[in-house]
């Protein structure tokens, strides 16, 4: 079994704060990392899918980073605001012909 | 139209009986999954399929069974339900990079 890791938990961050959460996972067998959005009420959407060794990939406010040799991805909010309000999944994926191992997911809460 | 629908959305069964949840997806892709969600524990995959021919355990089937009918459909069957199969199921579909497209998820509670 993969162990896919996600600190922290749970964040609370007042509107306008940057954020940011990190996943863990092997750093073997390194095929693909996943971050997937999901709101309460509705189902995952993804965000990213990196596959190379320092890619940085960014929508709107969002990016993220992706270290396949110390295994660990960063996913970093800017200026973040109510909406932003979800739980943030990583997926890790050691191979082609592998599924997604997923962490725990980080829930973040924005105040207004 | 959503690409990947589910059926029934939420349903509430008795312990013992037997249930079946339906997946179709209009994406085209051939990779089909089937997860659950449980508080705290995040998503968890119980059977994928690769094809139609093709049927995978994830790391939670016991108890479970998968059908691939045809590539668009995926259905997940619960032979004897169980209170602790209580949750939330998520069917999804993935493209050639492995994006998952998910479902808009069954809530199912076994009394």
């Amino acid at each position: 079994i993969l162990n896919v890791e996600q600190s922290p938990q749970s964040l609370h961050v007042q509107e306008g704060d940057s954020t940011n959460f990190t996943c863990s996972f092997p750093s073997s067998n390194f095929y693909a990392l996943h971050w997937y959005r999901w709101e309460t009420a509705k189902s995952p959407e993804a965000l990213f899918v990196m596959t190379l060794n320092g890619d940085e990939k960014k929508k709107g406010r969002i990016s993220a980073t992706l270290n396949t040799k110390e295994g660990y991805s960063y996913l970093y909010i800017k200026g973040s605001q109510p909406e932003d309000s979800a739980t943030y999944l990583c997926a890790f994926m050691a191979g082609a012909n592998s599924k997604l191992t997923f962490g725990k997911g980080i829930t973040l809460s924005v105040r207004p | 139209d959503a690409d990947v629908t589910q059926t029934p959305r939420n349903r509430i069964t008795k312990t013992g009986k037997r249930i079946m949840l339906e997946c179709s997806q209009t994406k085209g892709h051939d990779r089909m999954y089937w997860y659950r969600q449980d508080p705290g524990l995040g998503l968890r995959l119980i059977y994928y399929s690769f094809d139609v021919k093709d049927i995978n355990k994830g790391e939670i089937s016991d108890g479970y069974s998968v059908s691939r009918q045809a590539q668009a459909k995926f259905s997940l069957s619960l032979e004897s339900a169980i209170p602790n199969q209580t949750a939330l199921y998520f069917c999804a579909t993935s493209d050639p990079v492995e994006t998952q497209y998910f479902g808009p998820g069954t809530r199912l509670l076994v009394l």
